[in-house]
């Protein structure tokens, strides 16, 4: 197991700019969530897919955030005309039951710290 | 829906003393509670979880406890070492579910 994987690492924009993250599970997990962290905070979770379907959403996740799992592996988050209150660290995370894992055990990527200017 | 708050919010302590961190959870139907360490610049890692079928659970220095009546658990860890130095997080879910619920964080510091 590689771990879970984020690209870029560290993303600065412009207000009002798009930005995409990306996550690569651990191999063959089913399940993959996005969570938000800001300082000194806990992660709050945004979504969560199973496969390649989008079975939860968020409040936090606002209209201008879009996340899709295409092929039930890597996924991507988007953020569309981005705003300094978007400014947060995008944790993704992977679960799975498949080989005996446990569906509610996460394990967490490093992360994609978002700064918008 | 379930909220997690989680004391204290820092906590310093010498090497080789004892570290407390409790937590409490307001959904009666949550029952499942894991703890992450998260270090400076990388993402929460998992050390220890456990299900509401136990009331303690124990890896090497690391011991997790769980009151459901009272809906409270705790992390203690013994024998610190500066390398413990980090970020710990609680959180609360239902097996099966999706969500995530975590606590503010508690920042130790280990001082050799």
């Amino acid at each position: 197991d590689t771990g879970v994987s984020q690209d870029p690492r560290h993303k600065i924009t412009k207000r009002g700019q798009n930005v995409t993250f990306r996550c690569d599970p651990i191999s063959e997990h089913n399940r993959l969530y996005w969570y938000r962290q800001t300082l000194g905070q806990g992660p709050e979770f945004l979504t969560y897919f199973q496969n390649e379907a989008q079975l939860e959403k968020s409040r936090l996740l606002s209209d201008r955030f879009s996340a899709e799992r295409p092929k039930g592996s890597f996924s991507t988050l988007e953020i569309q005309r981005t705003e300094q209150g978007d400014s947060a660290m995008y944790l993704c995370a992977s679960s799975s039951v498949i080989g005996g894992g446990a569906d509610y055990e996460q394990y967490f990527g490093p992360g994609t710290r978002l700064t918008v200017t | 829906g379930e909220n997690v708050e989680q004391h204290p919010s820092t906590l310093s302590v010498q090497e080789g003393d004892s570290a407390v961190i409790k937590c409490t959870y307001s959904d009666s139907a949550s029952n499942y509670f894991p703890w992450y360490k998260q270090e400076l610049g990388k993402g929460p890692q998992l050390i220890i979880d456990i299900r509401s079928n136990v009331g303690e659970k124990k890896d090497q220095r690391i011991a997790v406890t769980l009151n459901k009546t009272a809906k409270h658990f705790s992390l203690h860890i013994t024998e610190t070492q500066p390398e413990d130095s980090a970020v710990y997080f609680c959180a609360a879910s239902q097996v099966g579910y999706s969500t995530l619920t975590f606590g503010k964080g508690t920042m130790l510091l280990v001082s050799p």
